[in-house]
């Protein structure tokens, strides 16, 4: 199975800050990787697909990029709704494998 | 706007069985592959289980594996997940996806199902 490890666990930050979260994969992927916003008691959505993808109506504020084993997810300027956990989400094979999340709290 | 609503949660002993529904609505159910995926309370998230757009093919996770059994129902426009054996380690709230099999990544998600596996 491949082996996704997000870092860091937590981070705190300001509105208008650039906030990196970095994923790696226990094996090589491509650009199999999607990123996914989840807020407390609602359910996940989709970010970022194909490592570097916009998924609609999702704003260009939020960037992801890599390849291979090392990924990151860019957003350039927080906002108030921003404040959530992330996981990433390998694509490339069966089992299909999340991160462990990053929260991202208001500092 | 796509819709997947989730139903049939509750609170099950260990070694019982529930069945999960999901009610597509909004897109061409037929047309995608769907899937499981749950989450424990205060943990992450766990995939599950997918089936392709016909049903011939499923995978599972080898937590779930000869216990949990994904089909759907193309003329419904449901989805399934029939758990059997439950575990407490079963607990988490389920989602039902869209996507996870020709494209593995999970475009929308219903709001959840909450499962709880006591005595």
């Amino acid at each position: 199975d491949i082996q996704m490890t997000q870092s860091p666990s937590s981070v705190s930050a300001s509105l208008g800050d650039r906030v990196t979260i970095t994923c790696r994969a226990s094996q090589g992927i491509s650009s199999w990787l999607a990123w996914y916003q989840q807020k407390p008691g609602k359910a996940p959505k989709l970010l970022i697909y194909a490592a570097s993808s916009l998924q609609s109506g999702v704003p260009s504020r939020f960037s992801g990029s890599g390849s291979g084993t090392d990924f990151t997810l860019t957003i350039s300027r927080l906002q108030p709704e921003d404040f959530a956990t992330y996981y990433c989400q390998q694509t490339n094979s069966f089992p299909l494998t999340f991160g462990g999340g990053t929260k991202v709290e208001i500092k | 706007e796509v819709q997947l609503l989730e139903s049939g949660g509750g609170l099950e002993q260990p070694g019982g069985s529930l069945r999960l529904s999901c009610a597509a609505s909004e897109f061409t159910f037929s047309s995608y592959g769907m899937s499981w995926v749950r989450q424990a309370p205060g943990k992450g998230l766990e995939w599950v289980s997918s089936i392709s757009t016909n049903g011939v093919t499923t995978y599972y996770a080898d937590s779930v594996k000869g216990r949990f059994t994904i089909s759907r129902d193309n003329s419904k426009n449901t989805l399934f997940l029939q758990m059997n054996s439950l575990r407490a380690d079963d607990t988490a709230v389920y989602y039902c996806a869209k996507g996870g099999v020709a494209a593995r990544h999970f475009h929308y998600w219903g709001q959840g199902t909450l499962v709880t596996v006591s005595s």
